[in-house]
């Protein structure tokens, strides 16, 4: 059952414009939810996270956004650019402290120049 | 500061033999978590080690292990090998897994598994 949930798998954008990429979760003992940008032949590499107890995290382009409620998080990469082109999986941690971080399937971005 | 490293990089086995990968984390990281990627699935946790004991352990069969060495290393096994185990492993490290604290794991280039 996946707890993790990126329900698009692709999504282009034109270069300078917005990118939201969107991840839903269903376990509200999540607490700690992670951004992770993989290029091929790479491994993942971390992003950008955000506590539960905030709805909003930046840090320089990328601004994530948390809905506890509506158990949804995004990510927004304002302006994309085209080498923000990868595949982002959102990632999710629950309270019990163990390094197990749940893994969405991945949203695969391209931006076009 | 060097990344996390895994060996071998790919690797070509046939159904029913073992493999056996290792990965190397950062240095100072003590806990180290191994993940199975596969089209369509995201990551999915095998199992993590901290100070050589296994911590957490994911939803997978018997025949993947692993363990961890006094100087952090660890090495994943996969016995009896099924096509269906054909996947990218991701190893990654971490400094402190203690409750409370941020879950940012640092991840290797992983290792590519094909079972023909």
């Amino acid at each position: 059952d996946q707890q993790v949930k990126q329900n698009s798998p692709s999504l282009s954008v034109q270069e300078g414009r917005i990118s939201i990429l969107n991840c839903d979760y269903t376990n509200s003992m999540f607490d700690y939810f992670l951004w992770y940008k993989k290029y091929p032949a790479e491994g993942p590499t971390f992003l950008i996270s955000i506590s539960s107890i905030k709805d909003k995290n930046e840090d320089g382009r990328f601004t994530v956004f948390l809905n506890k409620s509506a158990k949804h998080l995004s990510l927004h990469i304002v302006p994309s650019q085209p080498g923000d082109s990868a595949v982002y999986f959102c990632a999710a941690a629950d309270q019990t402290g163990a390094n197990n971080l749940f893994f969405g399937t991945g949203t695969r971005l391209t931006v076009i120049p | 500061k060097a990344g996390v490293t895994q060996t071998p990089r790919y690797l070509i086995k046939t159904r029913g033999q073992q493999v056996t990968l290792s990965c190397s984390p950062i240095s100072g990281h003590r806990s180290v978590s191994w993940y199975q990627q596969t089209p369509g699935q995201g990551l999915q946790f095998l199992f993590e080690y901290f100070s050589e004991t296994q911590r957490n352990k994911g939803n997978f069969p018997g025949r993947f292990s692993g363990r961890q060495f006094s100087n952090s290393r660890s090495e994943m096994n996969v016995s009896t090998l099924e096509l269906g185990d054909s996947a990218l492993y991701l190893c990654a490290s971490s400094l402190i897994p203690t409750s409370g604290t941020t879950y940012e794991q640092y991840f290797g280039p992983g290792t590519r598994l094909t079972v023909t």
